[in-house]
This record gives C-alpha cells, structure tokens and sequence, in this order.
C-alpha cells in the first residue's frame, strides 16, 4: 500500500503571500491530520478532517484553514504568510476510529522570506 | 488540554547498551500513547504504541510501559544499534468518539538519540 504523499516538498514564499499544501492519505484511511513543526514549540497540531469534516482544531490563527475532499485527499492553506510559519508541515492519515495508528507523510518543508 | 514532557532531550549510549526515554501527561482522559522515530529530512514513523488496557508491550528490541496511575510512559530499546540514532517523539490523545480532542495527538518535545559503534 502507498504511504501518505504530500506535495510540495518544499517551497519559497515571502511575507504576505498565501499558500497551498497537499496530502493525499493511505489507501482507505478517511481522516486526515495536519501538524506544523517547528525547532522552537515542536509537533503542534492544527486540524484534523474526517469525512470531508473538521473534527478538531489547534489553537492557531484564522489563517491557517484546510478542507478535505470526497477523495479524502486533504489541503491546507496559509494566508497572508508571516516569518514565523516557517516550518515543516505534516499530514497524517488514519482510519479514524478511536485510538487509531497516525501515519505521517514526509512533510512539506516551507520557508517564509 | 493535555501537556505531555519528555525526558531526557538528549541520549547518548553505546552500541549494546539500553536507552530509556520516560513521557509523563497530564489529561488523565488520555487513552492511547503512541512513540515516534523521525530520522533526518523524513517524517515521524511509529514504531510502537500502547493503549489504556494494557501495561506494557514489546515488539523485539523495543518495549513500552505504561502506568496510568502515575500518568506516565516509557520507551525501552535494548541492544542500541548505531540504526536507532534519530529523535524519538512520545505523543499522547484522549481519542474516543464524541470526544474534544478525537484525532489530535499531543507529542512530547522530543530526544534526540544518539548511539555510538
């Protein structure tokens, strides 16, 4: 079975500008889990999406927004980008039951300038 | 909401040699405690979790202990090999239908393990 996929793998913005990121979870896995880290605060969670569904959300600002299609595929996106979203961004995909296994894709790496 | 500490941030041993990274939470609600291994430029892979009925469990050289009373959990490697130097994450989650934190796992800062031939 694939892993988890996301795209890009890296990626150069500037302050102000917005962005797009992409997860596509395992094979039949319908929730999908975005988590930012960072050297300084670690491994935060974001927003968790279950059949096309918010579940769940960190404590991060408004403009940090996802979706999740009928495919499960899932998106985030960052607005108005500010110095301090650079990080690497991680999905995870699950069967989304109760205490189910995450497995996380590599991860987009981005850097705000 | 649940704050997971990790300890120590750094290990270093010798190949052969046991390392031992200790997690404590603090949501007595949580209900499973997977550990994480991500090597560099790659992103976290699980490499052994327990859930609240069980005290203890064991995959080969890695085992994992869990006291919920003390409300904490600790990851055992045994027979080190230079292979395991990565970062080590334990996380936490009070996963359970209906629940406010369904799917979020809360992940310890973290320690960085490294193991010498």
């Amino acid at each position: 079975k694939a892993g988890v996929t996301q795209t890009p793998r890296y990626l150069i913005k500037t302050r102000g500008q917005q962005v797009t990121l992409s997860c596509s979870p395992i094979s039949g896995h319908r929730s999908v889990s975005w988590y930012q880290q960072t050297p300084g605060q670690g491994l935060q969670f974001l927003f968790e999406y279950f059949s096309e569904t918010q579940r769940n959300k960190g404590n991060f600002p408004g403009r940090f927004s996802g979706r999740q299609f009928s495919n499960s595929r899932s998106e985030m996106n960052v607005s108005t980008l500010e110095l301090g979203d650079s990080a690497l961004y991680l999905c995870a995909s699950s069967l989304g039951l109760a205490k189910e296994t995450q497995y996380f894709g590599p991860g987009t790496r981005l850097l705000v300038l | 909401g649940e704050n997971v500490e990790q300890h120590p941030s750094t290990l270093s041993v010798q190949e052969g040699d046991s390392a031992v990274i200790k997690c404590t939470y603090s949501d007595s609600a949580s209900n499973y405690f997977p550990w994480y291994k991500q090597e560099l430029g790659k992103g976290p892979q699980l490499i052994i979790d327990i859930r609240s009925n069980v005290g203890e469990k064991k995959d080969q050289r890695i085992a994992v202990t869990l006291n919920k009373t003390a409300k904490h959990f600790s990851l055992h490697i045994t027979e080190t090999q230079p292979e395991d130097s990565a970062v080590y994450f334990c996380a936490a989650s009070s996963s359970h239908a209906g629940g406010t934190s369904y799917g979020k796992l809360t992940f310890g800062q973290g320690t960085i393990l490294t193991v010498h031939p």
